[in-house]
């Protein structure tokens, strides 16, 4: 989606090892947030941030960690991926919350 | 925590019926959103309907909202192949969070 990236689109990688994903905007939204979706879950929303190094846990963060270092960059940490993070992560953005969120287009990761 | 509940899970319907989906939450809110999710991509945001709102349109959308019911309903009329997606509801949290409901998915048959 325009003004919001995701990178990498795809991974895979072994369990144990740290995996860092992106979400880049060019949007200045203040809000950004980390949802992760999985069949029979529908998206759950993992961490969030409500501006530069102000973040917050969402309902399914134990083991995700993130940051904020800059307006257009969160990034989101498994510490030590185990294969129930296997899963599509999308970051979304906004600065108007009540009034919506722009999702980027998903990353899919699979640990194995 | 509040959370739409979409109900049907699966709709399967031809092209150029009506589609109705229907949401419930748990607790009192401000406004209540609708995305729509294609295959493997992100959500797009369709729809916002506020609290003191009932009924709103947009193209083929038609949003109502009972909030003495606590539900919503998504009805996309005259439907094509290319509605053909994932339909979830969503509400507002608590800190700018939105909580989503596991979604509806609609196959528009040719």
């Amino acid at each position: 989606d325009a003004g919001i990236t995701q990178s990498p689109r795809h991974k895979v990688t072994e369990t144990g090892t740290p995996v860092t994903l992106r979400c880049h905007q060019t949007e200045n939204h203040r809000y950004m947030y980390w949802y992760r979706q999985d069949p029979g879950h529908g998206l759950r929303l993992i961490h969030y941030s409500y501006g530069v190094k102000d973040t917050d846990k969402g309902e399914v963060s134990d083991g995700y960690s993130v940051s904020r270092s800059k307006t257009e960059d969160f990034l989101l940490t498994l510490e030590s991926a185990t294969s129930s993070q296997t899963s599509v992560y999308f970051c979304a953005i906004s600065e108007d919350p009540s009034a919506g969120y722009t999702f980027g287009s998903g990353t899919r990761l699979t640990v194995v | 925590s509040q959370q739409g509940e979409e109900d049907p899970q699966a709709l399967s319907i031809q092209e150029g019926e009506n589609a109705t989906m229907n949401c419930s939450y748990k607790t009192s809110i401000n406004n209540l959103q609708w995305y729509r999710q294609n295959s493997g991509r992100g959500l797009v945001h369709l729809i916002l309907i506020r609290s003191n709102e009932r009924e709103k349109h947009s193209g083929r959308l038609r949003v109502t909202l009972d909030t003495s019911k606590k539900s919503s309903s998504l009805l996309i009329t005259a439907s094509r192949a290319a509605d053909t997606a994932s339909y979830f509801c969503a509400t507002p949290g608590r800190g700018g969070k939105l909580i989503f409901g596991q979604g509806t998915t609609l196959q528009v048959k040719p």
